[in-house]
């Protein structure tokens, strides 16, 4: 099945500084491509996600890419803010069945 | 929310009874699914059902069964609880056009 492996664990950064958190897969036919949000004590939920088809998304200080070659994709978070704290989920998936999460990686915003 | 809903939102029990977890939508998904989360290892997928009376397996089923005999309810029964199941347990359902997850807000369980 697939393996999804996510870096760093923990990272802290100042605010108004950008952070980057990366993602690889191992199944090759994965084609779907989410990150959630999951705020102390809340539930995960969506934030941007992409598609085998695209190799770059963007909505406002997010974006997501996606390199297929590689197998691996990335989050990125421009302008941090106290707000972004949080743990970070990616996940891969081909179907509705097999949707394989990381670890997940700690964001703290330092104001 | 997406119209889900888990109960108990936490319980505490003792190693050896049974526990049942339910999730409850209120929006015809066909879908749904029970995941556990522990630290370090993200969101592990236990039992899904893609209709009623139609179930499989995840990839940490063992200790776990499941039922659904309407389309509104997911139950998840740990017929024997061990301490390794001590967890918090999120239902989701998912939008079949775009494959989002949509989670309930968890149920926290704690096996002594």
């Amino acid at each position: 099945g697939e393996n999804v492996e996510q870096h760093p664990s923990t990272l802290s950064v100042q605010e108004g500084d950008s952070a980057v958190i990366k993602c690889t897969y191992s199944d090759s036919a994965s084609n779907y491509f989410p990150w959630y949000k999951q705020e102390l004590g809340k539930r995960p939920q969506l934030i941007i996600d992409i598609r085998s088809n695209v190799g770059e998304k963007k909505d406002q200080r997010i974006a997501v890419t996606l390199n297929k070659t590689a197998k691996h994709f990335s989050l990125h978070i421009t302008e941090t803010q106290p707000e972004d704290s949080a743990v970070y989920f990616c996940a891969a998936s081909r179907n509705n069945n097999d949707m394989r999460f990381g670890a997940g990686t700690r964001l703290t915003v330092k104001p | 929310d997406a119209g889900i809903t888990q109960s108990p939102r936490h319980k505490v029990t003792e190693t050896g009874t049974p526990v049942t977890l339910r999730c409850h939508q209120t929006e015809n998904h066909r879908y749904m699914y029970w995941y556990r989360q522990d630290p370090g290892h993200g969101l592990r997928l236990i039992h899904y059902s893609y209709g009623v009376k139609d179930t499989d397996k995840g990839e940490v089923s063992d200790g776990y069964s499941v039922s659904r005999s309407k389309t509104e309810d997911f139950l998840l029964t740990l017929e024997s609880a061990t301490s390794s199941q001590t967890s918090v347990y999120f239902c989701a359902i998912s939008e079949i056009e775009t494959g989002e997850l949509f989670f309930g807000e968890g149920s926290r369980l704690t096996v002594l």
